[in-house]
């Protein structure tokens, strides 16, 4: 019964493509994330989501867009992948907003070829 | 805006040895909350502990313990007895302003136990 999960655990695929990223959650909460962890470790939020709302949109490329059909789940949809967008993403949930005990899943790493 | 630097990059150290890991913070704001995770070579990021700015409190828990000292902006993490299920890659990160509430990470250490 894994608390925040993510499919798919790894995506490989060419320049140009569109994928999806799906997120989801069964702790009940409320507030969900997007990070990127890039090569060197570092890791970036991009999106949060409460009850659905989006509340955080960091200055990524709008080629990125995340859904939220319920708050159990946050998708992340990437439009004409490029190589920089290699990199691992990880959902994250928190209880509510302002709680910030982050949960994160597993991460999917995505290659870009 | 909010930083976290954890200076030190790579710590290797003999296995039953004590080691600290360094994580220092900057934010304007009064109220702040400060964390650890880890990151075993599986990938997945692990919840250690949260701390909220007005509970310099240290806390222990098992073999696992930090300091958060508001007068040098640190909180740092204590591994005693280290073992080789300690090796990681270990993260503090901040967040404050509750308008803003983006979790800042700081670069990470990355922890070797040598058996």
């Amino acid at each position: 019964d894994t608390a925040v999960s993510q499919t798919p655990k790894y995506l490989v695929t060419q320049m140009g493509n569109d994928k999806s990223i799906k997120c989801e959650q069964n702790l009940g909460h409320d507030t969900m994330y997007w990070y990127k962890q890039d090569s060197k470790k570092f890791l970036k939020i991009m999106f949060s989501y409460n009850n659905k709302e989006l509340i955080i949109n960091e200055t990524v490329p709008n080629r990125f867009s995340p859904k939220s059909p319920d708050k159990a789940h946050l998708n992340l949809h990437i439009n004409s992948l490029e190589l920089g967008d290699s990199a691992v993403y990880f959902c994250a949930s928190s209880p509510f907003r302002g709680s910030y005990e982050q949960y994160f899943g597993p991460g999917t790493r995505l290659t870009v070829t | 805006a909010q930083k976290v630097t954890q200076a030190q990059t790579e710590i290797s150290v003999v296995e039953k040895e004590d080691v600290t890991l360094d994580c220092v913070y900057e934010t304007r704001d009064t109220t702040y909350y400060l964390f650890w995770y880890k990151q075993p070579p599986s990938g997945e990021l692990v919840f250690l502990i949260r701390r909220n700015s007005f509970d310099e409190q240290n806390e222990i828990s098992g073999r696992y313990s930090w300091n958060f000292q508001k007068s040098t902006s640190s909180f740092n993490f204590t591994i005693t007895a280290s073992q080789v299920v300690d090796s990681a890659v270990y993260f503090c990160a901040l967040v404050s302003n509750f308008g803003n509430e983006k979790l800042t990470f700081g670069t990470g250490t990355r922890l070797t136990i040598i058996p």
